[in-house]
C-alpha cells in the first residue's frame, strides 16, 4: 500500500486566496483525521470522519475552514479566504479502527 | 489545553545510551500511544498501551503506564543516530475516538 497520500506537498499562496488540500486515505480505513501543526500550538486535530461522516469538527478554527469526504477514498480541507496565520503543516491521517493512526507526509502551507 | 504533556521538551544523549521520555495526561483514557516524527515527515505510530496494561515492549522500545499517576514513559535502549526525532504521546479520552497529542520531546542522538 502507498500509505496516506496528500497533495500538494507545498503550497504558497497570497492572503485572501482559496486553498484546497487533498488527502487519499489508506484503502479499507474507515476513519480520517485532519491535523494542523505549528511550533506555537503543536499538533491540533481539526476534524475527523467515520465512514465518510464528519464526527467532530470542534477543532476547526473558524468558518473559513471547511472539510469534506465525498467518498471513502478522498477528502479535502479548504480554507477560504486564507490568512497568514493559517501558515502551518497540515496532516491527514487514517485509521482502520479507533486505534493507531497512519499519517500522510503533510502539506506545508505558506500564506503571504 | 493539551491532554498529554511530554517531559523533557528536548533531550540530547550519546549514541548507545538509553533515552527516557515521560508523558502526563489529565483524564481517564482507553489507551495511550507513542508516535515518532522525523524532521519534515508525518508521524509514525510506535506502540500502543491499553489502560489495563502496565508495561509493553517492542524491540528496543519499552513503554510503561501508571494510570494512578496518569503518566507514561517511553524508554529507547541502545540509542542510534537514526532515533533522532520528536516523540509524541497521544491519548484518547474515554468514549471518544479522537487522539490528543502532547507537544513532544525532541530527541537528539549524538554519534
Amino acid at each position: 500500500d502507498a500509505g496516506v497520500i496528500q497533495s500538494p506537498r507545498h503550497e504558497v499562496t497570497e492572503m485572501g486566496q482559496e486553498v484546497t488540500l487533498r488527502c487519499k486515505p489508506i484503502s479499507g480505513h474507515n476513519s480520517l483525521f485532519w491535523y494542523r501543526q505549528t511550533m506555537m500550538r503543536g499538533l491540533e486535530l481539526l476534524i475527523y470522519f467515520n465512514n465518510n461522516v464528519p464526527i467532530d469538527d470542534s477543532g476547526m478554527p473558524e468558518d473559513r475552514f471547511s472539510a469534506k469526504m465525498p467518498n471513502a477514498s478522498f477528502s479535502t480541507l479548504k480554507i477560504q479566504p486564507s490568512e497568514p496565520r493559517d501558515s502551518a503543516v497540515y496532516f491527514c491521517a487514517s485509521s482502520p479502527q479507533a486505534y493507531e493512526q497512519y499519517f500522510g507526509p503533510g502539506t506545508r502551507l505558506t500564506v503571504t | 489545553s493539551q491532554q498529554g504533556e511530554e517531559d523533557p521538551q528536548a533531550l540530547s544523549i550519546q549514541e548507545g545510551e538509553n533515552a527516557t521520555m515521560n508523558c502526563s495526561y489529565k483524564t481517564s483514557i482507553n489507551n495511550l500511544q507513542w508516535y515518532r516524527q522525523n524532521s519534515g515527515r508525518g508521524l509514525v505510530h510506535l506502540i500502543l498501551i491499553r489502560s489495563n496494561e502496565r508495561e509493553k515492549h517492542s524491540g528496543r522500545l519499552r513503554v510503561t503506564l501508571d494510570t494512578s499517576k496518569k503518566s507514561s514513559s517511553l524508554l529507547i535502549t541502545a540509542s542510534r543516530a537514526a532515533d533522532t526525532a520528536s516523540y509524541f504521546c497521544a491519548t484518547d479520552a474515554r468514549g471518544a475516538q479522537k487522539l490528543v497529542f502532547g507537544q513532544g520531546t525532541r530527541l537528539t542522538i549524538n554519534p
